[in-house]
């Protein structure tokens, strides 16, 4: 199994809902990645997970939560989120923390805010 | 700190040869990985370059000078299916991600 795995793949929410995107690999990689990516935009890191244990965390909202269950699983648990928060979330992989190993990136999850 | 600028847009023609820049400033650097992005798809990896020179993979060709801080991506034979964005990204040496450019968004015309 060679990739990242991504649900759901679109989500509509509103402003006042809680949702969860999943992200799940099963290649070993010790060190998984959430970006967010607006429309012709290139991907900006939020949250890095090394060990399971969160290693960045880039100045993200509160309205944001990451949680690594373990080391082949990675959740992002959505909370009162604005508009401007709708984009692609792309989660990543890579066998270990650092850019040298190249990333595996999810298909993404479509955020849609209304 | 890290600065890397790609061209916004690019268009060419299939069957044609299309170069892509990308130039970068970073207080330390590992490699320099080229990613390809289908409008709303994940990036998908394309090369990674470490010493300088020329590294060939089939259609597709990546250059670094480390020196100059400076990279290009080459396509060859282009198809209407190369119409994507191209993003070049740092591995910055002590840093725990890849720093992404901008990205160039290539339009392959008949």
């Amino acid at each position: 199994d060679t990739e990242v795995t991504q649900t759901p793949k679109h989500l509509v929410m509103g402003m006042t809902n809680k949702k969860s995107l999943k992200c799940e690999q099963h290649m070993g990689h010790r060190a998984m990645y959430w970006y967010k990516q607006k429309a012709k935009k290139p991907p900006e890191l939020m949250f890095v997970y090394s060990y399971e244990k969160l290693s960045i965390n880039e100045s993200v909202p509160s309205r944001f939560s990451p949680e690594c269950p373990n080391s082949s699983l990675l959740n992002l648990h959505l909370h009162a989120l604005q508009p401007e928060d709708s984009a692609l979330y792309l989660c990543a992989s890579s066998q270990s923390i650092g850019g040298a190993y190249g990333y595996t990136f999810g298909s993404g999850t479509r955020l849609t805010v209304v | 700190g890290q600065n890397i600028d790609q061209p916004t847009e690019m268009t060419a023609t299939e069957g044609a040869i299309v170069q892509i820049n990308c130039t970068y400033q970073t207080s330390g650097f590992n490699g320099l990985f080229w990613y390809q992005q289908h409008a709303g798809e994940a990036p998908t990896f394309l090369s990674y370059n470490v010493l300088d020179g020329l590294e060939e993979k089939g259609r597709f060709s990546s250059f670094l000078s480390r020196s100059k801080g400076y990279s290009y991506l080459l396509l060859k034979e282009l198809q209407m299916k190369d119409s994507a964005s191209y993003l070049c990204a740092v591995d910055q040496t002590g840093a725990n991600n890849l720093f992404f450019g901008t990205g160039t968004r290539l339009t392959v015309i008949p």
